[in-house]
């Protein structure tokens, strides 16, 4: 079935230490995106691709780094910088290029000890 | 793990009663319009969408209409089912940006718990 992979699903990192997340689809989407979620709040913007070798940041790319090598494959770096690593992190891409719907992976839970 | 806020309002309703979730939204230029559930752990699934040029659209025991005066959506649950409990976002599409995505602002979501 096609859909978008996120691993791991549980991961802990002490202080200072650099963790990646992998995203990767199998949807043919041109676009992704990485979102962070925190309790009470909506869905923020990290970083998005929309095509292979290009990315841009969006509003809260500070501590955080990605790669856009592959079309299926969209890493997200979480960086010793990120100040409150600590949430969940999702992984989405777009299919249509009309209506820009998104599509999303089933997350990662990153807790900094 | 509990993936998503814990102090979002919520809504409790009866097994077989209909559900009414609402969502104000901030950008009277938003054209698209995305309702998501969201299960405990788990990521966000795609309930039902609208185009600002509609006020109504139905899918399978959900509904959801648009209000563009008051910049108003809403979503309603038809015989609510305790399958139905999970966290319920709106989403609005602002356009394009000037590299060709897609801008999206989520709202914070509601709590829906289904009563046996």
């Amino acid at each position: 079935d096609g859909g978008i992979t996120q691993s791991p699903k549980y991961l802990f990192r002490k202080e200072g230490q650099n963790v990646t997340l992998s995203c990767e689809q199998n949807l043919n989407h041109d676009a992704m995106y990485w979102y962070r979620q925190d309790p009470g709040q909506g869905l923020r913007l990290i970083y998005y691709s929309q095509i292979v070798n290009d990315f841009q940041k969006g509003d809260i790319a500070e501590g955080y780094s990605v790669s856009r090598e592959k079309k299926e494959s969209f890493p997200l770096t979480v960086t010793s910088a990120q100040k409150n690593p600590t949430a969940f992190y999702l992984c989405a891409s777009s299919r249509d290029r009309n209506t820009g719907e998104l599509f999303f992976g089933e997350g990662s839970r990153l807790t900094v000890l | 793990g509990e993936s998503v806020g814990l102090h979002l309002p919520t809504l409790s309703v009866q097994e077989g009663d209909n559900s009414i979730i609402n969502c104000a939204y901030s950008n009277s230029a938003s054209d698209y319009f995305i309702w998501y559930k969201q299960e405990s752990g788990k990521g966000p699934q795609f309930i039902i969408d609208i185009r600002s040029n509609m006020d109504k659209r139905q899918g399978q025991r959900v509904t959801v209409l648009l209000n563009k005066t008051v910049k108003h959506l809403s979503l309603q649950i038809a015989a609510t089912q305790p399958g139905d409990s999970a966290v319920y976002f709106c989403a609005e599409n602002l356009g394009r940006t000037t590299s060709g995505t897609y801008k999206y602002i989520f709202g914070t979501g509601t709590r829906l718990k289904v009563l046996a």
